[in-house]
């Protein structure tokens, strides 16, 4: 199976920062990786799909770039409600696995 | 409002079996395939299952850990998909979330390209004598 590597595992930073997420595929994923966000007690929620396409709703300082084996989610300027655990996905390979996850914290 | 609603959870002896529910409501819920994602305390997100809509079958995927011991079925004239999970074990403790794949069209078929657009808040299973 396709395993994921999340970088780095906690990322401690303030409000106004940029974030800088990464993803590493042990085989080319193609584009086809998604980004989620989750908060504690909630579900996931789609951020970013095929890579570098927002998911409806949204907002524009979410970015996601990349292809083949490394990825990057970029959050231009943290607000206090992005402050919560990333997790990458790919859908080239069953089956489907997910990184390990990112939890970006308040410095 | 797309909806998506889990329920069935609770405690459960290992070896023994509970099923979940899905209940989708605000859009048409045949038209889409459905995944099965669930999460062990304090831990990351792990993928169990896949269910393609009708159109495409209504066939089922699996992942390695659960295969043979969990089924996926739907019923989309009342809207609900179900998990059957049969021989539980302790590591199957998890809270388990239904997500809707976000496209309807022949991706479906491979399931490559699809992603998890809607989820429900969850059901929490606990396997423990």
């Amino acid at each position: 199976e396709i395993v994921l590597t999340q970088s780095p595992a906690t990322l401690s930073l303030s409000p106004g920062e940029r974030a800088t997420l990464s993803c590493r595929a042990s085989q080319s994923v193609s584009n086809y990786l998604a980004w989620f966000q989750q908060k504690p007690g909630q579900a996931p929620r789609l951020l970013i799909y095929d890579a570098s396409n927002r998911a409806t709703g949204i907002p524009p300082r979410f970015s996601g770039s990349g292809s083949g084996t490394d990825f990057t989610l970029t959050i231009s300027s943290l607000e206090p409600e992005d402050f919560a655990v990333y997790y990458c996905q790919q859908r080239s390979k069953w089956p489907w696995t997910f990184g390990q996850g990112t939890k970006v914290e308040i410095k | 409002e797309l909806q998506l609603v889990e329920s069935g959870g609770g405690l459960v002896q290992p070896g023994r079996s509970l099923r979940l529910s899905c209940t989708a409501s605000g859009f048409t819920f045949g038209d889409y395939a459905l995944s099965w994602v669930r999460q062990a305390p304090g831990k990351g997100l792990d993928w169990v299952g896949f269910i393609r809509s009708k159109l495409y079958g209504g066939t089922t995927e699996y992942a390695a850990s659960v295969k043979g011991r969990f089924i996926i079925s739907r019923d989309d004239s009342k809207n609900i998909a179900h998990l059957q999970m049969n021989s539980l074990k302790t590591e199957d403790t998890a809270v388990y979330y239904c997500a809707r794949e976000m496209f309807k069209g022949k991706v479906v078929i491979t399931g490559v390209g699809n992603y998890m657009d809607v989820w429900g808040k969850g059901t929490t299973v606990t396997v423990s004598s």
